[in-house]
């Protein structure tokens, strides 16, 4: 199918790390992305990674890629009151223009 | 650099009223674009998305039509509002297969 999987709820401490996991459906996606969204905005894109990597860093965030088991994972660390929001991983769906995006995990960091 | 506009920001209609929701962009040429809703505290659905002039793919069956009249608009449409159509309406744009970036979305309540 189509779905990918996120979980719905994290919750951190300021100051600690954040891992955000996600289950993507197409193994052949050239691109995987990570993008945030704050109450009643669009989203934003944070990072992406190209399927021929394992692992991408900036700043604060690391994104690890797991093609075998089709798993994206996003790492905050250092996480900050900033970061609470919905986090989306999204892939584009191989041989056409979709995107597909996950059910959204929501971080609240706690002060 | 490239920008994406949205309006209104925010919508209230009665049920069975008509709506008209513009999304514009700038600085990029025949680029894709994407009609998203997403329900309170849910993920995206891909609506509609174009990827040229007078092109529409539609993906959801209902009452809701979606039209690209210039390179750089889409707009989305409805003869008669329904309750279920309220919603938080995202327009993005891409790059074929490359990143694709949300504008700031347009709250919809239909009552």
């Amino acid at each position: 199918g189509e779905d990918v999987e996120q979980s719905l709820f994290l919750s951190v401490r300021e100051g600690d790390s954040s891992v955000i996991n996600c289950t993507y459906t197409d193994s052949s996606s050239t691109y995987l992305y990570w993008y945030k969204q704050e109450p009643g905005a669009g989203l934003q894109l944070l990072t992406y990674i190209f399927s021929n990597m394992d692992m991408k860093q900036d700043q604060r965030l690391t994104v690890l890629l797991n093609k075998k088991d089709k798993h994206l994972s996003l790492r905050i660390a250092d996480t900050q009151t900033g970061d609470s929001a919905i986090y989306f991983c999204a892939e584009i769906l191989s041989g056409t223009y979709k995107y597909i995006f996950g059910t959204g995990t929501r971080l609240k960091v706690l002060a | 650099s490239q920008t994406i506009h949205q309006w209104p920001a925010t919508l209230v209609q009665p049920v069975g009223s008509p709506l008209s929701l513009e999304c514009t962009v700038e600085g990029t040429s025949n680029p894709n674009l994407y009609w998203y809703r997403q329900a309170a505290g849910r993920g995206l659905q891909l609506l509609f998305y174009s990827v040229g002039i007078g092109q529409i793919s539609s993906e959801v069956p209902q009452n809701l039509s979606a039209s690209r009249p210039q390179d750089r608009q889409f707009i989305l449409s409805s003869k008669k509002l329904l309750l279920s159509d309220s919603g938080f309406y995202l327009c993005a744009w891409s790059v074929p297969i490359e990143t694709q970036y949300f504008g700031p979305g347009t709250r919809l309540l239909v009552l």
